[in-house]
């Protein structure tokens, strides 16, 4: 059974750094073909791809965060971290992990609420 | 990166409607296209991949079909579940970018 799931702050200051955990089981991201990726999706708005990890370390991200954005896995515990620099109120939002075998996102984790306030 | 465009963004429907919703890509994205759902509070989940094949569990009133830029996902006769937001995906490219998605409501 695959499952996914978030964890970090819930309240960051602008100007901080977020970082998000997301831990997963029932895969292994050494296997050829697996990644994981991270969306976010702001209150009452679309989703946002934000980045992807593959199962041989091949990392891409968002145009317009690249520079903020960082992303690396821990295969041994079954995590992905994520990391956004410089946080500002427009990066309030629910994030998301999901797997993609290949290239379809099958599995989603619950999503983390972050709001970003002083 | 790619443009993913739906339209509607809105549509109001009754139970046993028809309901297609299409979604435009801004370059050639072959069948690398995937539909999903969204419920109030809830992750997306996985209704439709590669342009037309149905996630497993999926009921089969759900269809997707397109090639190239353009793409329809197709219910029929709604059900009182199926009130939902919907995003079309691009998995051609990366960056991967989602279309800004349509909600159904009851109508």
């Amino acid at each position: 059974q695959v499952t996914l799931r978030e964890s970090g702050p819930a309240l960051v200051k602008p100007t901080q750094t977020l970082t998000l955990t997301c831990t997963f089981s029932g895969f292994s991201l050494s296997t050829s073909g697996m990644s994981v990726s991270w969306i976010r999706q702001p209150p009452g708005k679309a989703l946002e791809w934000l980045a992807r990890i593959d199962w041989d370390d091949a990392k891409y991200f968002s145009t317009s965060l690249g520079t903020r954005l960082s992303i690396s896995k821990d295969t041994s515990k079954n995590h992905v971290v994520l990391t956004l620099t410089n946080m500002d109120p427009v990066d309030t939002a629910t994030y998301y992990c999901a797997r993609a075998a290949v290239t379809v996102l099958d599995y989603w984790g619950q999503g983390a609420l972050v709001t970003v306030s002083s | 990166d790619i443009q993913m465009t739906q339209s509607p963004s809105s549509l109001s429907a009754s139970v046993g409607d028809r309901v297609t919703i299409s979604c435009r890509a801004s370059h050639s994205i072959s069948t690398y296209l995937h539909w999903f759902q969204q419920k109030p509070g809830k992750a997306p989940k996985l209704l439709i991949y590669a342009a037309s094949s149905l996630q497993s569990g999926v009921p089969s009133r759900f269809s997707g079909n397109g090639s190239g830029t353009d793409f329809t996902l197709t219910i029929t006769s709604l059900q009182p579940e199926d009130f939902a937001t919907y995003y079309c995906q691009q998995a051609y490219s990366t960056p991967r970018t989602f279309g800004q998605g349509t909600k159904v409501e009851i109508k």
